[in-house]
């Protein structure tokens, strides 16, 4: 099977502006989960979704936002960009009662 | 809410030795897994091995096994015949898994580890 993919990889914007990360899961996985991770605050929980249903959210901003689509793809969506949001973003897939998440290789995102 | 502790930043080992990561937790729930992820340079965070907190047997894979103290809440890694590929950052992490509940990773904070030749 394939693995997790995330599109773009990389990616610099400018303060103000918004971004939009794509992830596709791992085939036959429903549960999406998203993770932004920086050298101050760590790996930190962003939202989670299954079947095109947010079923948690951390604790960020409500300038972060995401979507899942019925195949399972997912989107987050970052407006109005701030220095600290630069980071790497990573994405995560988990499908069976098991519950084990599998990550993308993540998007880094610098914001100038 | 849980916590998860690793309180060894950094950590090395020559190659071909034994080297042991230490991780606590902290949470009120009693289903739950407990994970440790490794992240090498390339940034991709790659699963290492796995616990469920209801068995008593402790995780093995290849040359990587746990040592799962669940009245202690202690879930260190050891990792045998170290090789240079092992370097990497490791995460410890939790995830409760009451049914129907979202799946959530909370992670530690890190240990790098360096395999020397």
């Amino acid at each position: 099977k394939a693995g997790v993919t995330q599109t773009p990889r990389y990616l610099i914007k400018t303060r103000g502006q918004q971004v939009t990360l794509s992830c596709s899961p791992i085939s036959g996985h429903r549960s999406v989960s998203w993770y932004q991770q920086t050298p101050g605050q760590g790996l930190q929980f962003l939202f989670e979704y299954f079947s095109e249903t947010q079923r948690n959210k951390g604790n960020f901003p409500g300038r972060f936002s995401g979507r899942q689509f019925s195949n399972s793809r997912s989107e987050m969506n970052v407006s109005t960009l701030e220095l600290g949001d630069s980071a790497l973003y990573l994405c995560a897939s988990s499908g069976g009662p098991a519950g084990t998440q599998y990550f993308g290789p993540g998007t880094r995102l610098l914001v100038l | 809410a849980q916590t998860v502790t690793q309180s060894q930043p950094e950590m090395s080992v020559q190659e071909a030795e034994t080297v042991t990561l230490s991780c606590t937790y902290d949470t009120s729930e009693n289903n739950y897994y407990l994970f440790w992820y490794k992240q090498p340079p390339s940034r991709q965070m790659i699963l290492v091995i796995r616990q469920e907190a209801y068995k008593q047997q402790n995780a093995t894979e290849n040359r990587f096994s746990v040592n799962f103290q669940k009245a202690a809440k202690s879930f260190s890694l050891k990792i045998s015949d170290s090789q240079l590929g092992d370097t990497a950052m490791y995460f410890c992490a939790f995830m409760k898994t009451t049914s129907g509940s979202a799946r959530q990773l909370t992670f530690g904070s890190g240990t790098q580890l360096t395999v020397l030749p």
